[in-house]
């Protein structure tokens, strides 16, 4: 079963329009949230690390937060070079990462 | 900052063809990691290793084999290349011991075999 869901599969927004992402996650034991950007031909790169619900964290236009249950990506008035795929990915008990398959944000100008 | 390289960026092979595929860190970490993706599917993990010599499958081992002489190289062996194998490779390592755990990759291989 899908243990990391991310909505919506691709998002087009309009330069300056505010939207989060969703990432949701049914493993028993979270052990870290993590977020990536990853550009077209290119490897993911890191953005965030969240542990516990109620954490946030933010980078320029940014913000991700977490529930029990999922956590959110905001964007705030993007502008088109925050285009890209955004993972998610979650830890469990080892060392090893769980992702989404990422939801494809295009931003126009 | 975090530097991981992987040997190619574009790879063309025959099928029954053995490919390696090469993996460099340059931040003294002691986990790395060797993914596939495919569109749709998300990144998937083929093997892993947390030290030299060791290593673990993942949830898609077969066909796959991998090699740690080294704790900064990582590669990973494809024993006789299948036109199912193409796809987009990624290598990435992290620090393993008590602290956060993020992941860093490389740029990726993009592997077609014919």
């Amino acid at each position: 079963e899908d243990q990391v869901t991310q909505s919506p599969e691709a998002l087009r927004l309009q330069e300056g329009e505010s939207s989060s992402l969703n990432c949701s996650y049914t493993v028993s034991g979270l052990r870290g949230l993590f977020w990536y950007r990853q550009d077209p031909g290119k490897g993911p790169e890191f953005l965030f690390t969240l542990y516990s619900a109620g954490e946030e964290k933010e980078k320029e236009r940014l913000k991700a937060t977490l529930t029990k249950k999922e956590s959110f990506l905001h964007i705030t008035a993007p502008k088109p070079e925050d285009s890209a795929t955004y993972l998610c990915a979650v830890r469990e008990d080892t060392d090893k990462l769980i992702f989404g398959t990422g939801t494809r944000l295009q931003v126009f100008p | 900052d975090v530097k991981v390289t992987q040997s190619s960026r574009y790879l063309v092979k025959r099928t029954g063809e053995k490919v390696f595929l090469e993996c460099v860190q340059d931040m003294d970490h002691e986990n790395m990691f060797w993914y596939r993706q495919d569109p749709g599917l998300g990144l998937r993990l083929i093997y892993f290793s947390y030290d030299v010599k060791m290593k673990e499958k993942g949830d898609i081992p077969e066909g796959y084999s991998v090699s740690r002489e080294k704790k900064e190289r990582f590669s990973l062996i494809l024993e006789s290349a299948s036109t199912n194998q193409t796809s987009m490779y990624l290598c990435a390592s992290s620090y393993r011991p008590g602290t956060t755990y993020e992941q860093y990759f490389g740029p990726g291989t993009r592997l077609t075999v014919t």
